[in-house]
C-alpha cells in the first residue's frame, strides 16, 4: 500500500525560531510536490523537487529531497506568524498525487 | 484568467438526493481531477482525467461519477448522496506534456463545501 506519511501534524512554535516538517513515502518516486493551505482556503503550490538531491528555496521555506530514503523536508528559517498554516507533501506516482495528512503550523508571535 | 473555477461553494442535501459538481479550467490543461478533503485525511483522489475523452478510478471512487464533458470542463456526479459523502471538494487541473507516468503541478479551485443530512 502506497503510503506518505507527515510528521508532526500538528506544530505549535514561537516566531523567530526555525522547525523542520518531515515527509516520507513507501515508494519509489522522483518527484514531489508541497503545498500550502490556509484556513478555508484552496491549496497552493509551494514547491515541485524532481530529483534526488534537489533543494528549492523560498523565503523563510527551504524544501529537500532524498529519493534513496524516501524522505523530504520542508524547513522553516526564523518563522513569522504569516507561515501559518497546513502544510501538505504529496508524492507523484502513475499520473497520480498520493497526499500526506497536513502539517498544520501555527506560529505565535 | 480565472484559473481553476468550481460551482457551487456550498450546498446541503439530504440523503439519497443527486447532484453535479461543476468545474472548468481556463488554462489549456491536458489533465484535471476530483479530489475529496477529510479533516486529518489530507486529499484523497476521487477520479482524474488525464486528457480529454479518459477517465480513471483514483482511491475513493465508489458513490461518485466523473464527466470530462470537453477540455475546460470535468464534473463530478453524486447519484445517491450519502452522510459519509459530507466533505469539501476540490478540483484541479495540470498541464501534463505526456510524460509517461507523471502529473505536473496541480492547480486548484476554491472547492465545495457539501453536507448531507
Amino acid at each position: 500500500e502506497l503510503k506518505v506519511e507527515q510528521n508532526p501534524l500538528f506544530l505549535s512554535m514561537q516566531e523567530g525560531k526555525n522547525y523542520t516538517i518531515y515527509c516520507n513515502y513507501s515508494t519509489t518516486s522522483d518527484r514531489l510536490y508541497w503545498y500550502r493551505q490556509d484556513p478555508g482556503k484552496s491549496l497552493e503550490s509551494l514547491f515541485v523537487l524532481l530529483s534526488n538531491g534537489a533543494v528549492k528555496q523560498e523565503g523563510r521555506l527551504m524544501a529537500s529531497l532524498d529519493t534513496k530514503a524516501r524522505l523530504s523536508t520542508l524547513h522553516i528559517t526564523a518563522a513569522v506568524h504569516d507561515l501559518s498554516a497546513t502544510y501538505f507533501c504529496a508524492v507523484d506516482i502513475n499520473y497520480q498525487l498520493i497526499w500526506g495528512a497536513g502539517t498544520k503550523l501555527i506560529i505565535k508571535p | 484568467n480565472a484559473g481553476v473555477t468550481q460551482t457551487p461553494k456550498f450546498q446541503v442535501l439530504k440523503t439519497g438526493q443527486s447532484m453535479t459538481l461543476q468545474c472548468a479550467q481556463d488554462m489549456n490543461h491536458n489533465s484535471m481531477y476530483w479530489y475529496r478533503q477529510d479533516p486529518g485525511m489530507g486529499l484523497r483522489l476521487i477520479y482524474y482525467s488525464a486528457s480529454e475523452g479518459t477517465t480513471d478510478k483514483g482511491e475513493v471512487p465508489n458513490g461518485y461519477n466523473v464527466s470530462r464533458l470537453n477540455k475546460r470542463e470535468f464534473s463530478l456526479r453524486l447519484e445517491s448522496a450519502a452522510p459519509s459523502q459530507t466533505s469539501v471538494y476540490f478540483c484541479a487541473s495540470s498541464v501534463n506534456q505526456g510524460l509517461a507516468g507523471i502529473t505536473d503541478t496541480q492547480y486548484f479551485g476554491p472547492g465545495t463545501r457539501l453536507t448531507v443530512l
